[in-house]
């Protein structure tokens, strides 16, 4: 089956540190999203990327984030300086451009900021 | 905004019990309607899908059927096994050119032996 790979799988770093989260979409997917996942939040979407180009990124802090597609299979997602607020789980999607045939996940980057 | 509610878990059951877990929804239109699962550590895994009214998405013996009039798409499976254990969000899309996926909250389902 083909998948969405996120790397780190885990990340533990130093507030103030730079931390940068990588993921391929999968072949041909022209579609990709970065979603943060948190007990108190849910899920929630940071960053929407259509063709490579950014279509909303309104849910990122702009301060602090910035989410890039440098080729079709890479997507990245950058926090600097990192906060301990911004521990979670970051999960990419992928998928086609008529979302009724669903998007599919990554199995996420943890991410703690001590 | 477009928006989905669902029940708050965790549901418990005993294995072979009937499970339903509620979802409802607001938007503006006509909605494509999913239900994702997660396991434990792992990302979301699409689960079934329904993209018009009285459609039934069904899968590993989950049904939910696409109900425009209650604005609903609950989730049923007739006899749960302890490995059906997850978290399961409700969610839905606009089928326009430039729509994002809105989730639920999530709902903890715990089956015990």
């Amino acid at each position: 089956d083909a998948r969405v790979t996120q790397t780190p799988r885990h990340k533990v770093t130093e507030m103030g540190q730079e931390v940068t989260m990588r993921c391929q979409p999968i072949l041909g997917h022209n579609t990709v999203f970065w979603y943060r996942q948190t007990m108190m939040q849910g899920l929630e979407l940071l960053a929407y990327f259509r063709n490579r180009a950014p279509l909303d990124d309104s849910g990122m802090p702009k301060d602090r984030f910035s989410a890039e597609m440098p080729d079709a299979t890479l997507a990245t997602l950058k926090i600097q300086p990192s906060e301990p607020r911004d521990s979670a789980v970051y999960f990419c999607a992928s998928g086609l451009e008529l979302a009724n045939y669903g998007y599919t996940f990554g199995s996420g980057t943890r991410l703690t900021v001590v | 905004g477009d928006s989905v509610t669902q029940m708050e878990g965790p549901v418990t059951l005993s294995e072979e019990a009937f499970l339903t877990i509620n979802c409802t929804y607001t938007a503006t239109g006509y909605p494509s309607l999913f239900w994702y699962v997660q396991y434990p550590g792992e990302g979301l895994q699409l689960l079934l899908k329904a993209t018009k009214a009285d459609d039934k998405g069904s899968n590993k013996g989950f049904e939910a059927t696409y109900r425009k009039e209650t604005t609903s798409f609950h989730l049923e499976k007739g006899s749960v096994q302890v490995s059906d254990s997850a978290v399961y969000f409700c969610a839905l899309t606009m089928n326009s050119g430039y729509s994002t996926l809105t989730f639920g909250k999530g709902t903890m389902l715990l089956v015990s032996p």
